[in-house]
């Protein structure tokens, strides 16, 4: 496609239950990145893949987080026993190479009740 | 630790008016500045600063780079309804999680008939 993709937009879940957000990038772009972003505030980094290694997961917020890109295209954020503080848009965004400009997908918005 | 700083946080204008919206940023070594515009879809890439001084401009929007100062505008002239969005500030350096962008809270713009 000529953009990067999620589904699904929107996700509402019970606390406890486990969710799966998907991110397909745009065709032949190396690096992806997923965010969260919080209600007024700027989206922060969660984790990085170059295909499919995963290279930098620091900023998952707990174990609960976890990533995947198993075919070094399309990637898999899923949370497990989700908490109301997970509520948020989760942006996904990918780049030719790690230090290009990076493009972004409309997001999942979670809501956790 | 890094840090990006947006001002203002918002703006009310009207249709016509000329705005600046400012980021300055306190990172180890910087590598780019990048300006999003985000409505309720996919932040939108508008400029990639790297070097100081160049002014970087498309339409009616252009922005500039100052890395002694640690700072970048984003100047929007003749603002239309449409230009109405939380505008994004984000910084990319080449430190500990290598190629995440470390973002601002954004300024949220509102332009009215």
């Amino acid at each position: 496609g000529a953009g990067v993709s999620q589904s699904p937009r929107y996700k509402v879940a019970k606390r406890g239950q486990d969710v799966a957000l998907r991110c397909d990038p745009i065709s032949g772009h190396v690096s992806l990145f997923w965010y969260q972003q919080a209600l007024g505030q700027g989206p922060e980094f969660l984790t990085y893949f170059q295909n499919e290694a995963q290279l930098d997961k620091s900023g998952l917020p707990s174990d609960r987080f976890f990533a995947e890109r198993p075919e070094g295209s399309v990637s898999t954020l899923k949370i497990q026993r989700t908490q109301q503080e997970d509520s948020a848009v989760y942006l996904c965004a990918s780049s030719r190479t790690s230090v290009d400009i990076q493009y972004f997908g409309a997001g999942t918005r979670l809501s956790v009740l | 630790e890094d840090k990006v700083v947006q001002s203002p946080l918002s703006l009310v204008v009207h249709e016509g008016d000329t705005v600046t919206l400012n980021c300055s940023y306190e990172v180890t070594n910087f590598r780019s500045l990048l300006w999003y515009k985000q409505e309720k879809k996919a932040p939108t890439f508008l400029f990639m600063l790297t070097s100081s001084g160049i002014e970087k401009k498309s339409g009616r929007l252009s922005s500039i780079l100052d890395k002694k100062e640690l700072f970048s505008i984003l100047n929007i002239t003749a603002t239309q309804t449409g230009d109405s969005a939380i505008y994004l500030c984000a910084v990319g350096s080449n430190s500990n999680s290598g190629y995440a962008l470390n973002f601002g809270k954004g300024t949220s713009l509102l332009v009215t008939p």
